[in-house]
């Protein structure tokens, strides 16, 4: 089955601690995206990387780091620098930055700081 | 003003009846529109992708673009429980830009 896949689904971190989010595809996509989504604030980007070792901040990259060492893995980690992490965190892909920019998402991680 | 404007609801209607969802935006050099659901707690999936203005049909669902007044539509016929979701518009103008969302529009069809 061809697809992106999160984990984990739900996710509770102390305040002070980093977290790791993976995101995993097997579409053979180019481009990853990290977008937030909070409660009637719809999508906002983090980062995006559109090839192996280059990515890019979106609109609110700050507190947060992404890595992208290989092409089908796009892990996000919400650092202690983040105010307020507790969100929906969605990964998207698509077959290259460009063109039809068709974008195709994961489940979902829910990220809740106690 | 916000580049992309999308209600969001509540939208409550009966099951059966024709289902209208719209979208505005601001930036005239947007030319890819797209309609994603998300199910409460789940990752958007793509429903309608449209390149341009005109007219899409897949089964019950229908896009409309009007390019000239900046508006899209999503249209839901004979509507479903379980077309019950929240609808996220989303558009680019191409390249590496990426995608602007609407805050999405809650839909609710009562049984």
């Amino acid at each position: 089955d061809g697809g992106i896949t999160q984990s984990p689904k739900y996710l509770f971190r102390k305040e002070g601690q980093n977290v790791t989010l993976s995101c995993e595809q097997n579409l053979n996509h180019d481009a990853m995206y990290w977008y937030r989504q909070d409660p009637g604030q719809g999508l906002r980007l983090i980062y995006y990387s559109q090839i192996v070792n280059d990515f890019q901040k979106g609109d609110i990259a700050e507190g947060y780091s992404v890595s992208r060492e290989k092409k089908e893995s796009f892990p996000l980690t919400v650092t202690s620098a983040q105010k307020n992490p507790t969100a929906f965190y969605l990964c998207a892909s698509s077959i290259m930055a460009g063109a039809t920019d068709t974008q195709y998402f994961g489940p979902g991680t829910r990220l809740t700081v106690l | 003003q916000k580049e992309v404007e999308q209600d969001p609801g509540p939208l409550s209607v009966p099951e059966g009846a024709i289902v209208s969802l719209n979208c505005t935006y601001s930036n005239s050099a947007f030319q890819y529109f797209m309609w994603y659901r998300q199910y409460s707690r789940k990752g958007p999936e793509l429903l309608m992708y449209t390149y341009s203005s005109g007219n899409k049909e897949d089964g019950r669902f229908t896009a409309q673009v009007d390019k000239s007044s900046k508006y899209i539509s999503l249209f839901i016929r004979d509507s479903q429980p379980s077309d019950s979701a929240t609808y996220l518009c989303a558009m680019s103008r191409g390249g590496a830009d990426g995608l602007t969302f609407g805050k999405g529009t809650h839909l609710i069809i009562q049984p």
